[in-house]
């Protein structure tokens, strides 16, 4: 099976910072990575599929990098609205998800 | 895009519940779909996937033997079978939409299972 580990498991940061959440995965990938956006309560939103590609609504500060075994997502400056914990997903085997991350405000 | 589950509730160890997960706003026939689930303050778990046809299902090592996943195209309509539950099971569970298996681009709202004596 696939593992997924993102880093850090927390992160607080400022409004206006550029931030970014590294993924790794245990075997490659390829570039078949999703990363998604759930706040408190709610369902998980696509933001980024295939590693880089960015999902139509999505704002252009989210950018995703990476192939292989090792990716980031980077958002380039934080707004009120992106607090909240940010999941990575595999899905070139069956799926797996990372563990998240927890963006807070510092 | 609509995904709507509904049939959680809190049930006993070894009792038995039936989700669904009814779609509107898409041709339902069309997509490959999955339950993920989320177990309170804890990360994202998907559970298992069938096909645009239903041909096609497969099952996460932790459910397999327990869950069954199907779907009817005509009442666009996915659901989730799930005998000999565990207090571990205890999660809010989503449907999702995915094309050809793919990333979920499409979520419901979730519907809470309680797995407690």
């Amino acid at each position: 099976d696939i593992q997924m580990t993102q880093s850090p498991s927390t992160l607080s940061a400022s409004v206006g910072d550029r931030v970014t959440i590294t993924c790794r995965a245990s075997q490659s990938i390829s570039s078949w990575l999703a990363w998604y956006q759930q706040k408190p309560g709610g369902a998980p939103k696509l933001l980024i599929y295939k590693a880089s590609s960015l999902e139509s609504g999505v704002p252009s500060r989210f950018s995703g990098s990476g192939s292989g075994t090792e990716f980031t997502l980077t958002i380039s400056s934080l707004q009120p609205d992106d607090f909240a914990t940010y999941y990575c997903q595999e899905y070139n085997s069956l799926y797996t998800f990372g563990q998240g991350t927890k963006l807070e405000i510092k | 895009v609509q995904l709507l589950e509904s049939g959680g509730g809190l049930l006993q160890p070894g009792g038995s519940l039936r989700l669904s997960c009814a779609a509107s706003g898409f041709t339902f026939s069309d997509y490959y779909m999955s339950w993920i689930r989320q177990a309170p303050g804890k990360g994202l778990e998907w559970v298992s996937y069938i096909s645009s046809s239903g041909s096609t299902i497969y099952y996460a090592d932790s459910v397999k033997g327990r869950f069954t996943i199907s779907r009817d195209n005509a009442k666009n309509s996915l659901y989730l079978q799930m005998n000999s539950l565990r207090a571990e099971d205890t999660a809010v569970y989503y449907c999702a939409k995915s094309d050809s298996g793919s990333y979920f681009e499409g979520w419901g709202q979730g519907t809470l299972v309680t797995v407690s004596s």
